[in-house]
């Protein structure tokens, strides 16, 4: 497609179960990010892609949250065991290639909902 | 090691008003980019400008502006004569090297209303 899509666009979950965001970036960008946007804690990074590899998971807040990526492309974010903190936007963006000159173009996000 | 702050959490104007949305930002980086992304009510987030750390040229572009001064840290955005399409929540953005993994170091936003 033209931009980058996720799916769902709301999830609505019980507490302990396990959820999986998509995304599915701009054909052709090799770099993939996953952002969290909340009331309190703002826009937050929680990781990139570079190809297939994440070169770096220090964002994540916590091991219960994981993400793949394969084939370059659909990138997928689980977490597992959710808590009602983890009730948030999950944000999926795509630049050409990581870098820090590259424009970040945004998906329309997950809205999650933790009951 | 980065940061961006906007100051302004929530401005309200009149249509055709001028509106200045204030952003600051700390990095140790002398090479550095820094953007402004609009997040309608519709919620995706949409590149409006990115601005590196050696030109500090100001920019227009139709009814928007942005001031980019290095001596203050600042890279303040002005839209002339507010729509009311113009408003959304507006976030400064900030990327570095010594940001860890190329990614963006987000302000808290601004929510713009602009009123008929």
């Amino acid at each position: 497609g033209a931009g980058v899509s996720q799916s769902p666009s709301n999830k609505v979950t019980e507490k302990g179960k396990d959820v999986e965001l998509r995304c599915d970036p701009i054909s052709g960008h090799t770099a993939l990010y996953w952002y969290r946007q909340s009331l309190g804690q703002g826009l937050e990074f929680l990781i990139y892609f570079q190809g297939n590899s994440a070169p770096d998971k220090s964002g994540l807040p916590s091991d219960r949250f994981s993400a793949e990526r394969t084939g370059g492309s659909v990138s997928t974010l689980t977490i597992q065991r959710t808590q009602q903190e983890d009730s948030a936007v999950y944000l999926c963006a795509s630049s050409v290639q990581a870098g820090t000159y590259n424009e970040q173009f945004f998906g329309p996000g997950t809205r999650l909902t933790v009951l | 090691a980065q940061k961006v702050t906007q100051a302004q959490t929530e401005i309200s104007v009149v249509e055709k008003e001028d509106v200045t949305l204030d952003c600051v930002y700390e990095t140790r980086d002398t090479t550095y980019y820094l953007f402004w992304y609009k997040q309608p009510p519709s919620g995706e987030l949409v590149f409006l400008i990115r601005r590196n750390s050696f030109d500090e040229q100001n920019e227009i572009s139709g009814r928007y502006s942005w001031n980019f001064q290095k001596s203050t840290s600042s890279f303040n955005f002005t839209i002339t004569a507010s729509q009311v399409v113009d408003s959304a929540v507006y976030f400064c953005a900030l990327t570095g090297p010594s940001g860890s993994a190329r990614q963006l170091t987000f302000g808290s936003g601004t929510q713009l209303t602009v009123l008929p």
